[in-house]
């Protein structure tokens, strides 16, 4: 498994402004996921982020409003850019072990934008 | 195709009864099918997962039925606490690629003391 960190755990912002989370894993993993979970519903994959290639993102979701970077193999932040009210939102990471298909999340961020 | 589709939505069970939630999907490339336990203000936690197969897997009171030809899987859970208490959602993803997780809809757990 993997111990994974999030920052801020939660953040009230106004529209209009960006929010960059952050996702700290306690080992070197190849494979790191962004995913969006509107309140009461699924997790919604945003991007996958492997270290040393672009991000690759789901359909409905682009780079300029969701920026990504994976600078090595432990870190990624998510840029949440020119929020509105719709972006509210927990936004979540995690991280896939090599070798295996198993995924552990990040505690998660929640996003209040007014 | 790549839906998978969770029921029921919302389940009340009794303690020390069975909670049975179960999943159904398209794609026949799936391959590996966990389900994740979710507590209120937390992040998913991986509960227990199975591959094509077997077609069971128990691990404690978590048991997972899979059944290929009809596509569909299923979690049981055991001598159901007030502590299961909590969303539940199966998943699928593929070898190949990135290995994206396709996530069911969800069920809420009541175990009612």
């Amino acid at each position: 498994s993997a111990v994974i960190s999030q920052k801020p755990s939660r953040d009230i912002c106004q529209r209009g402004t960006s929010l960059t989370i952050q996702c700290q894993v306690d080992s070197q993993v190849t494979m790191m996921f962004w995913y969006r979970q509107q309140p009461g519903q699924s997790l919604t994959l945003i991007a996958t982020a492997n270290q040393g290639s672009e991000a690759t993102y789901e359909s409905g979701f682009v780079i300029d409003k969701f920026p990504i970077s994976r600078p090595n193999l432990t870190f990624s932040t998510l840029t949440v850019s020119n929020m509105s009210p719709e972006d509210s939102s927990i936004y979540l990471c995690s991280v896939g072990i090599t070798g295996s298909h198993e995924q552990y999340f990040g505690p998660g961020t929640r996003l209040t934008v007014t | 195709q790549q839906q998978v589709k969770q029921s029921p939505q919302s389940l009340i069970v009794q303690k020390g009864g069975i909670s049975i939630i179960n999943c159904a999907y398209e794609n026949t490339a799936f391959d590996y099918f966990p389900w994740y336990q979710q507590f209120p203000g937390k992040g998913p936690a991986l509960l227990i997962a199975i591959r094509p197969d077997v077609s069971e897997k128990k691990e404690g009171r978590f048991t997972i039925s899979f059944n290929k030809s009809a596509k569909q899987f299923s979690l049981h859970i055991m001598d159901s606490q007030p502590g299961d208490s909590a969303t539940y959602f199966c998943a699928a993803s593929m070898s190949t690629g990135f290995q994206k997780l396709v996530f069911g809809t969800g069920t809420r757990l009541l175990v009612s003391p």
